[in-house]
């Protein structure tokens, strides 16, 4: 079964610099193939989109308040996709969710890790 | 920035239809996909492309779209399909994806 598993959270004060990873495993196809994307929930609400990735890895996309600080990154012979989060501010807090990004695919979508939590506090 | 505009909330008794819109103006041309989270669980695709059911949602969910409005349909709506619900699209550019703010579905 197709599984993400997300880490890398914890406790970070504002300014600071943190690293999410997710750790794909059980793909029916090579991990390569898939585009993947970043969400983020702050308490209490509904999720936020932050960045996405091609499946290569050469094509980025994000967010407008998160440009210039985060950086998505993957490598495929690992199976794994990275968020490189800088200058962090208390409105980054949240659980972070690693997921496919449904807008490439008509089949196999499968699940959401179930998120990685830190907290930006000063 | 680009906004997909949902009703806060959607209230019905078991058994009944509960219809959930998101309204978005560049909606046309782009498909919607709707996710259900449960409390404390990651969200999970039910509807892609506007109308399309993943494998494995049942039957109950179906999407629509009709201009620049797309409507989740939950038919015989049970406990259990109490959740939020955010629709999911690109935006203007198509070069960043948006999340509606969400519809919190009671049944009572």
């Amino acid at each position: 079964e197709a599984q993400l598993l997300e880490s890398g959270g914890g406790l970070v004060q504002p300014g600071g610099s943190l690293r999410l990873s997710c750790v794909a495993s059980g793909f029916t196809f090579p991990f390569s193939s898939f585009a993947m994307m970043w969400v983020r929930q702050a308490p209490g609400k509904g999720p936020e989109w932050v960045a996405g990735i091609s499946g290569g890895g050469s094509n980025s996309l994000y967010t407008d308040s998160v440009k210039g600080r985060f950086t998505v990154s993957r490598d495929n012979s690992k199976n794994t996709l990275y968020l490189q989060m800088t200058s962090l501010r208390v409105e980054d807090t949240g659980i972070y969710y690693c997921a496919k990004d449904p807008v490439w695919l008509v089949r196999d979508f499968g699940n959401w890790g179930q998120g990685t939590l830190f907290t930006v506090f000063s | 920035s680009y906004e997909l505009t949902q009703p806060p909330s959607v209230s019905v008794s078991p058994g009944q239809t509960a219809r959930i819109t998101c309204s978005g103006d560049v909606l046309t041309t782009k498909y919607v996909y709707w996710y259900q989270q449960k409390s404390g669980q990651a969200p999970v695709l039910v509807i892609h492309q506007d109308t399309e059911r993943p494998s494995g949602i049942p039957e109950k969910f179906s999407g629509s779209k009709t201009g620049t409005m797309a409507t989740l349909t939950i038919r015989g709506a049970q406990v259990e399909d109490e959740a939020d619900y955010y629709c999911f699209s690109k935006d203007r550019t198509g070069n960043q994806r948006v999340f509606g703010g969400g519809t919190k579905v009671t049944v009572l």
